[in-house]
């Protein structure tokens, strides 16, 4: 079955650092988004990145897809202790419900 | 005004009983869904609504089942409670188009 599938599992960072995470997923798509969960709440969208595009911005947030690897990659510059939760991408494709993969739990120690 | 709210926000119950969880989204939004989170914070979608169809993930049980009576509205049914039920479960809607989902806070089942 077409699942994004994030990559780590766990990243613990101290403030101030940059966080990576990766997202790959096995069927085309119309597009990609990241999504952070807090702790005990609903999921919230970050961004959203088409099939044709190959970089996207939000603030401290930078998304880029590789359609070719199937991959994308969310980087957050400047951790901060709020940055604190879970991080999943979800994959849209082509009529087809949104699909999250296990998520990326990322710690920033103050 | 929360977008996407979810009702009761914990609910502890009996093997074997019926339960229902209320959603309510005010975007007008034409699609709403469900998604059940597990333990190891896996979201599996369980279904998808619109006024043109019901699509069901075909691995959810039939003791499920989810009721629009308009379309702000998604609630879930679930009949004969079991212990592998316990989980976190999410309603969400969006636009046809799915370019952005919102979500519910969550509604936590516990099954004793």
């Amino acid at each position: 079955s077409q699942q994004g599938e994030e990559d780590p599992q766990a990243l613990s960072i101290q403030e101030g650092e940059n966080a990576t995470m990766n997202c790959s997923y096995k069927t085309s798509i119309n597009n990609l988004q990241w999504y952070r969960q807090n702790s005990g709440r609903g999921l919230v969208h970050l961004i959203l990145i088409r099939s044709n595009e190959r970089e996207k911005h939000s603030g401290r947030l930078r998304v880029t897809l590789d359609t070719s690897k199937k991959s994308s990659s969310l980087l957050i510059t400047a951790s901060r202790a709020a940055d604190t939760a879970s991080y999943f991408c979800a994959t849209d494709n082509y009529g087809q419900n949104f699909v999250f993969g296990p998520g990326t739990r990322l710690s920033v120690l103050p | 005004d929360t977008a996407v709210s979810q009702t009761p926000k914990y609910l502890v119950t009996q093997m074997g009983n019926d339960k229902s969880i209320k959603c309510e989204q005010n975007l007008g939004h034409d699609t709403m869904y469900w998604y059940k989170q597990d333990s190891k914070k896996f979201l599996k979608i369980m279904f998808s609504y619109n006024n043109k169809e019901l699509i069901i993930n075909e691995t959810v049980p039939n003791r499920f089942s989810p009721k629009s009576p308009d379309k702000a509205h998604l609630n879930l049914h679930i009949n004969s409670l079991e212990l592998g039920d316990s989980a976190v479960y999410f309603c969400a809607s969006s636009q046809d188009d799915r370019r952005k989902a919102f979500f519910g806070q969550g509604t936590r089942l516990t099954v004793v």
